[in-house]
């Protein structure tokens, strides 16, 4: 198993900043992926995280919006750019250790943006 | 593409009754399937998943669900409701190379009557 903590779990923010969030895994992992959770609705997933290079988008998502850096194999980071209140939301970080659609969640970054 | 459907956002059911939350999926190939439970103010977790052997999957907590291939449903059921099990239960499909990519359902929040 893998325990994700992630960091801030809340954070209320200003329209046009931008806001990053962390995610630390306690053990080695072979996946790291980013979800958006929007208020009443399901996880969408953002992108993929991969060690060492540039992440994969997910349709409706760009790089530009949602830099991510995944510098070993056990952190990430997801940036939310240019903040607009649309982007209100509960950001996830989850990880898989390789067992088909096993993965583990952190408990989320809630994010309001004034 | 992979989806899933749950069908009811909310159920309520009564401490010591069924429960029977649904999920039915749409996949050219076999999927995998998957549920997760979300208790409140926490990360998603892996309930059960169904990866083309047994098609009567236990899972933790007393839960289990059955894939039916002729019904394209896997609906996840526990014969008798406990107030611990109130939480937002998703169904998941991995994406057609089974990884540990998902694409999740829109969430069915239980709520357990006293």
């Amino acid at each position: 198993s893998a325990v994700i903590s992630q960091k801030p779990s809340r954070d209320i923010c200003q329209r046009g900043t931008s806001l990053t969030i962390q995610c630390q895994v306690d053990s080695q992992v072979t996946m790291m992926f980013w979800y958006r959770q929007q208020p009443g609705q399901s996880l969408t997933l953002i992108a993929t995280a991969n060690q060492g290079s540039e992440a994969t988008y997910e349709s409706g998502f760009v790089i530009d919006k949602f830099p991510i850096s995944r510098p070993n194999l056990t952190f990430s980071t997801l940036t939310v750019s240019n903040l607009s209140p649309e982007d209100s939301s509960i950001y996830l970080c989850s990880a898989g250790q390789g067992s088909i659609g096993e993965l583990f969640f952190g408990e989320g970054s809630r994010l309001t943006v004034l | 593409a992979q989806s899933v459907t749950q069908l009811g956002s909310h159920v309520s059911v009564s401490e010591g009754a069924l429960v029977l939350l649904r999920c039915n999926y749409s996949s050219s190939v076999p999927p995998y399937l998957f549920w997760y439970v979300q208790y409140p103010n926490q990360g998603l977790q892996l309930l059960l998943k169904y990866t083309s052997a047994a098609t009567l999957v236990k899972g933790i907590n007393g839960f289990e669900a059955e894939f039916k291939k002729s019904e394209t449903s896997f609906h996840l059921t526990k014969p008798s409701a406990h107030m611990s099990d109130a939480a937002e239960y998703f169904c998941a499909v991995s994406d057609y190379f089974g990884n540990e990519k998902l694409t999740f359902g829109t969430g069915t929040r239980l709520t357990i009557i006293p």
